[in-house]
């Protein structure tokens, strides 16, 4: 069975610090990939980074980074030079290509509820 | 712009009463999705369409109907089978390229609190 697992329920970054986020993953897939969603307390979800099982380079989007480690299964996001805005609920998802036998759906962690501290 | 709608931002529902959520995306997409999330939980899919007149049930899709008559349109109603309605119900698309890459969008969210 598919699993994406983020094991820590909240976090605390000083303001301008950089922080990690973590994700690990099951999935017997071959070919899969690797996302992270924020949530603000707006409560829409805003897609920030994406990385797929087969890239050799870890994902960069400004200042996202994902750290891709893949005999480890994980996938966590960093986040460098905090910002009070990065407060939010971030949530890790994959999408393989066998899901319940239907392809295309992603998975969702339970999400790491990130607070920056001025 | 393009982008996703949803309405209304919140429903109130009584007993045994049906209720529909309205989702439209302007972005051309294919594919269009519903999730259910709880609090202090990720997302659970109800319902997605990857083509227009055609759907299928994700993993929670019991209490739950939907249709996609249109490309721009994925209203879900939540009927009064749903005997625990109360959560936040986020839409999403994608351009249905069936790829492990593809990139689902959301909209705001509808929050729906049972009378």
């Amino acid at each position: 069975a598919q699993k994406i697992t983020q094991t820590q329920p909240g976090m605390f970054v000083q303001e301008k610090e950089a922080v990690t986020l973590d994700c690990t993953y099951d999935t017997s897939d071959q070919s899969y990939g690797l996302f992270w969603y924020k949530q603000p307390s707006s409560g829409e979800m805003i897609f920030l980074i994406y990385q797929g099982s087969y890239d050799e380079q870890n994902a960069t989007e400004g200042r996202y980074s994902l750290n891709f480690q893949k005999a480890r299964k994980s996938a966590n996001l960093v986040i460098s030079a905090s910002q009070l805005g990065d407060s939010a609920m971030y949530f890790c998802a994959m999408r393989g290509t066998n899901y319940g036998g239907s392809q295309g759906n992603l998975i969702f962690g339970k999400g790491t509820k990130l607070s920056v501290k001025p | 712009d393009g982008g996703i709608t949803q309405s209304p931002k919140y429903l109130f529902r009584k007993e045994g009463q049906n209720v529909t959520l309205s989702c439209e995306q302007n972005l051309n997409h294919d594919a269009m999705y519903w999730y259910r999330q709880d609090p202090g939980q990720g997302l659970r899919l109800i319902y997605y369409s990857q083509i227009v007149n055609d759907f299928q049930k994700g993993d929670i899709a019991e209490g739950y109907s939907v249709s996609r008559e249109k490309k721009e349109s994925f209203p879900l109603t939540v009927t009064s089978a749903q005997k625990n309605p109360t959560a936040f119900y986020l839409c999403a698309s994608s351009i249905g390229s069936r790829t492990t890459q593809e990139t689902q969008y959301f909209g705001p969210g509808t929050r729906l609190l049972v009378l």
